[in-house]
């Protein structure tokens, strides 16, 4: 069981470039998120899934995509990378908006 | 301006010593979660409360949620480095998903 892993652990892009974030869980959690963590701002919500084929935004959605083809992975898509995107992203799962989220490990993004 | 305010941002302290953080909002929720996030990795969940007044208790650690379920405190007694680390709180928003707060970075000092 090895609960929720991303990939990858760092990556670093030039600004204009695109990208995709990996997350898998094998909790068979149907909510499923992702967050980016900034200095003094904790963590924010970019965009969720409440099932298989159901996305929605969150706070900062913005520049980033999301799909759910299936219930364990929920890849998170920079479309046009800019240096304001420089954070760790997490991506997270529960069986429900509200229950213990479980992290994956983080990726750090550094954006040029 | 965040759903959830922690204080204080930063604190350090030597072993053994008491402290409080605190996690307020001027929202009411119907729970609250606390975290504990090590460097490097991701959050895990330490405790989650739901009843107002509730008081919980997790070896050193003691969780309240306020009698009107908007703020939430978080004492640790007798610190140690192991302590040492980012607590995070987190509420349900209005639009149904948990928010996060800042965040209160402690370093515990052998």
């Amino acid at each position: 069981n090895a609960g929720v892993t991303q990939t990858p652990k760092f990556q670093v892009l030039k600004t204009g470039q695109s990208m995709t974030l990996q997350c898998a869980q094998d909790m068979n959690h149907e909510y499923m998120s992702w967050y980016r963590q900034d200095p003094g701002m904790g963590l924010r919500l970019i965009h969720y899934s409440v099932g298989a084929g159901i996305t929605d935004q969150g706070e900062v959605p913005n520049g980033y995509n999301v799909s759910r083809s299936t219930t364990e992975d929920f890849p998170l898509r920079l479309l046009s990378a800019a240096p304001s995107q420089t954070s760790v992203y997490f991506c997270a799962s529960s069986r429900g908006p509200t229950d213990t989220q479980y992290f994956g490990p983080g990726t750090r993004l550094t954006v040029l | 301006t965040q759903l959830l305010e922690q204080s204080p941002q930063f604190l350090s302290i030597q072993e053994g010593e008491n402290l409080t953080v605190y996690c307020n909002s001027s929202s009411v929720f119907s729970s609250l979660q606390w975290y504990r996030q090590e460097p490097g990795e991701g959050p895990v969940l330490l405790v989650t409360v739901v009843t107002g007044g509730e008081v919980k208790k997790l070896k050193r650690l003691t969780f309240q949620f306020g009698d009107a379920r908007k703020d939430s405190s978080l004492h640790i007694t007798a610190a140690q480095p192991g302590d040492t680390g980012l607590y995070l709180c987190a509420g349900e928003s209005p639009g149904n998903d948990m928010r996060f707060g800042a965040g209160t970075r402690l370093t515990v000092k052998p």
